[in-house]
C-alpha cells in the first residue's frame, strides 16, 4: 500500500540533543498523527494535528502540520534515554485508512 | 488503565493449526481495526469494522477472518497459519480521527 516518505530512516544522537524528523507526501491529508513504538509493544499516539499550519506540543515534543498539507514535522528537545524507539507519522484524509510513514529509528548513544 | 487490550501477548502455533487472537476495548469506540506488522515495517491494515460493518482490505488473504460480536470485542482468526504469517498483530480503535493501538500479539508459527 501507499506509504509516506519519512526521514531520516535512523538517527544516532547523544542524550540531551534535540531531534527533528519529518514526513512528506504527494497527496494532501487533513489529519496527521505521530506515534512512538517501543520494541514488542504497540504504537502509542503522541500528537494529533488537524489544521494546516498547526503547531502542537506535548511536553518535550512539538509537531507541526505543514502549510501545504503534504508534510509534517516532529521535534524532540533535550532527548533522554526513554525517547529511544521507532517514530511513525501517519496521515489521514476523510474516512480513508491511515497511511503510515516508513518510520524513524532513534538510538541514543551513551 | 489499559484501554485496548490484546490477549495473548505471545502466541505460538503450528503450521496449519487455526489460531484466534482477541482484542477488547474500554473506550466504547465504534471503529476497530486489525493490523499486521512485520519487523522494521509500518503496520499494514488487514480489515476494520465500522460498528458491525466489516471492511476487508483488497490484499488481505482469505486465510484471515474476523468477528466482532459486540462493541467491546473483536477477534482475528487465522485459519491455516503459514510461516509467512509470523508477525506482530495489532488491534486499534478510533471514534474520530485518532487511532489507539493495543500492545499487540506476537505470533510465532512453528
Amino acid at each position: 500500500g501507499q506509504q509516506l516518505n519519512q526521514s531520516p530512516q535512523s538517527m544516532f544522537i547523544q542524550e540531551g540533543e534535540d531531534v527533528s524528523m519529518n514526513c512528506t507526501s504527494s497527496s494532501i491529508f487533513n489529519t496527521w498523527l505521530w506515534y512512538k513504538q517501543d520494541p514488542g509493544e504497540g504504537p502509542v499516539l503522541l500528537i494529533a494535528l488537524y489544521k494546516a499550519g498547526e503547531l502542537t506540543s506535548n511536553g518535550r515534543l512539538t509537531a507541526q502540520f505543514g502549510i501545504t498539507r503534504k508534510d509534517s514535522f516532529l521535534n524532540i528537545s533535550a532527548s533522554i534515554p526513554s525517547d529511544v524507539g521507532i517514530y511513525f507519522c501517519a496521515g489521514l484524509f476523510g474516512n480513508e485508512k491511515l497511511t503510515f510513514g516508513t518510520g524513524t529509528r532513534l538510538t541514543i548513544i551513551p | 488503565d489499559a484501554m485496548v487490550i490484546q490477549n495473548p501477548r505471545y502466541q505460538v502455533t503450528q503450521f496449519g493449526k487455526p489460531v484466534t487472537l482477541s482484542c477488547s476495548q474500554t473506550l466504547n469506540h465504534n471503529v476497530m481495526y486489525w493490523y499486521q506488522q512485520k519487523s522494521s515495517q509500518a503496520p499494514k491494515l488487514l480489515f476494520h469494522y465500522y460498528d458491525k460493518d466489516f471492511n476487508n482490505e483488497a490484499d488481505t488473504p482469505d486465510n484471515f477472518q474476523s468477528r466482532r460480536p459486540n462493541t467491546s470485542f473483536c477477534f482475528l482468526d487465522i485459519r491455516s497459519p503459514g510461516l509467512g504469517d509470523a508477525a506482530m498483530y495489532l488491534c486499534a480503535t478510533s471514534r474520530d480521527n485518532e487511532q489507539y493501538f493495543g500492545p499487540g500479539t506476537r505470533l510465532t508459527v512453528t
